[in-house]
């Protein structure tokens, strides 16, 4: 069993949809990352999470420490969101090394 | 408009060469990581260098690859020789983590080397 697990593994949307991608581990945790992986390869990082909710514009990321789950969530979906996400957590002795998850494949459609 | 710079973006390269690949990361970040990507095994962990020093390269294979950071603006992993099973996108990433309150910033990530060797 994978430490970080993401679901779902793909998913298509409509423009203007609301989207979650989720993210599971097992393993306790100093920081959750969200990452974005555009289809030209370059990784962005969206937010870094140890408790609560963030929202940056359309993106709100949420984590529940004693659940051991994160969600990201993508208001008004839109064609250019399409995208890799990836769940990365940085353990609590693992200093500041990142185990990733296997990432979401998300594809809007206008 | 600080960014982690890679190079080369893009290299191919044969058999048993020697492959070189350089990270600058933000100036002033003291955490830089080395990651490579293939589709099968997605992200993975390299190695990592905290003001210079590393401290993490059990992700490497040791025969072959060597992760070096001969001063604190400049990053290298060297491959050598190269085979055809390290082909993949080779990340860096840097980032800053204060030591004392146990802090740190997210990680920033450069575009990538894409290495194939044939």
């Amino acid at each position: 069993k994978n430490e970080v697990e993401q679901s779902p593994q793909n998913l298509t949307a409509q423009e203007g949809e609301f989207i979650t991608i989720n993210c599971s581990y097992s393993v306790g945790i100093s920081a959750l990352h969200w990452l974005q992986q555009h289809p030209g390869g370059g990784i962005v990082s969206l937010f870094m999470l140890s408790s609560g909710k963030k929202k940056h514009g359309r993106l709100i990321a949420t984590i529940n420490i004693q659940e051991k789950h994160s969600s990201l969530h993508i208001t008004a979906s839109h064609p250019r969101d399409s995208a890799v996400y990836i769940c990365a957590v940085r353990s609590e002795t693992s200093g500041s090394r990142l185990t990733f998850g296997e990432g979401t494949q998300l594809t809007v459609n206008p | 408009d600080a960014r982690v710079t890679q190079t080369p973006r893009h290299k191919v390269t044969e058999m048993g060469q020697e492959v070189t690949m350089r990270c600058q990361p933000i100036l002033g970040h003291n955490t830089v990581f080395w990651y490579r990507q293939t589709m099968m095994q997605g992200l993975e962990l390299l190695a990592y260098f905290r003001n210079r020093a590393p401290l993490d390269d059990s992700g490497m294979p040791k025969d072959r690859f060597s992760a070096e950071m001969p001063d604190a603006t400049l990053a290298t992993l060297k491959i050598q020789p190269s085979e055809p099973r390290d082909s993949a996108v080779y990340f860096c990433a840097s980032g800053l983590v204060f030591l004392d309150r146990g802090l740190g910033t997210e990680a920033f990530f450069g575009q990538g080397t894409r290495l194939t060797v044939v």
